[in-house]
């Protein structure tokens, strides 16, 4: 399968334990895409990559989010201190760049958290 | 600000019965208008992308159309496999590499 994975896909954890997700991107893809989604909302974006660069980041996101991405390939996502309010679906997404690209992002299966 | 809205929320067809979902979006300098399809319990699904006004593109029983203010997604004769949430997205202004999502509409379609 050459599509976005992640893992794990699914964590429960009790609030204020730390929390890290794991993503691989389609291979050739070099924008890598991190995404938070509730139910009933379309995803709220998170982070953007560009290589290992770190271009966007939501000023929603508070500092307890960290994404890495050491090496232009996978990329963690990890939650310090987590809180109820941070149960929710996270996605990550893949984009290639190119003169005949859209930017056509692709999902992977995501990351169902729950925080008890 | 940039915004995107999806009506209705949720729809209910029969199968075989025509429809459109409807995706109105305000941003400055469209770069890309995308659907996606997102079963219950997995990440969206690349369906198409939009570009500029006018253009239309077909995929089975589904056609996206484009205009200035906003796109449809016209689904033809549906089966039950077609029932999932779709959502819509927009890219916009040089160098945003980031979507903003409307809500969804969660299609529905009865044997």
């Amino acid at each position: 399968d050459t599509g976005v994975s992640q893992n794990p896909r699914h964590k429960i954890t009790k609030r204020g334990q730390n929390v890290t997700f794991r993503c691989d991107p389609i291979s050739e893809h070099n924008r890598l895409y991190w995404y938070r989604q509730t139910l009933g909302q379309g995803p709220e974006f998170l982070t953007y990559f560009q290589n290992e660069a770190q271009l966007e980041k939501s000023r929603l996101l508070s500092d307890r989010f960290s994404a890495e991405r050491p090496k232009g390939s996978f990329s963690t996502l990890e939650i310090q201190r987590t809180e109820q309010g941070d149960s929710a679906m996270y996605l990550c997404a893949s984009s290639r760049q190119g003169p005949n690209s859209y930017n056509e992002q692709f999902f992977g299966p995501g990351t169902r958290l729950t925080v008890l | 600000e940039d915004q995107v809205t999806q009506s209705p929320e949720a729809l209910r067809l029969q199968e075989g019965e025509s429809s459109s979902l409807n995706c109105s979006y305000t941003v400055s300098g469209l770069r890309g208008l995308f659907w996606y399809r997102q079963d219950p319990g997995k990440g969206p699904e690349f369906l198409f992308t939009l570009y500029s006004a006018g253009e239309e593109k077909e995929k089975e029983r589904l056609k996206a159309t484009l205009t200035k203010k906003e796109s449809f997604l016209h689904i033809t004769a549906p089966k039950p496999e077609d029932s999932a949430t779709y959502l819509c997205a927009v890219r916009g202004g040089w160098g945003n590499y980031q979507l903003i999502w409307g809500a969804g509409t969660k299609l529905i379609i009865k044997p």
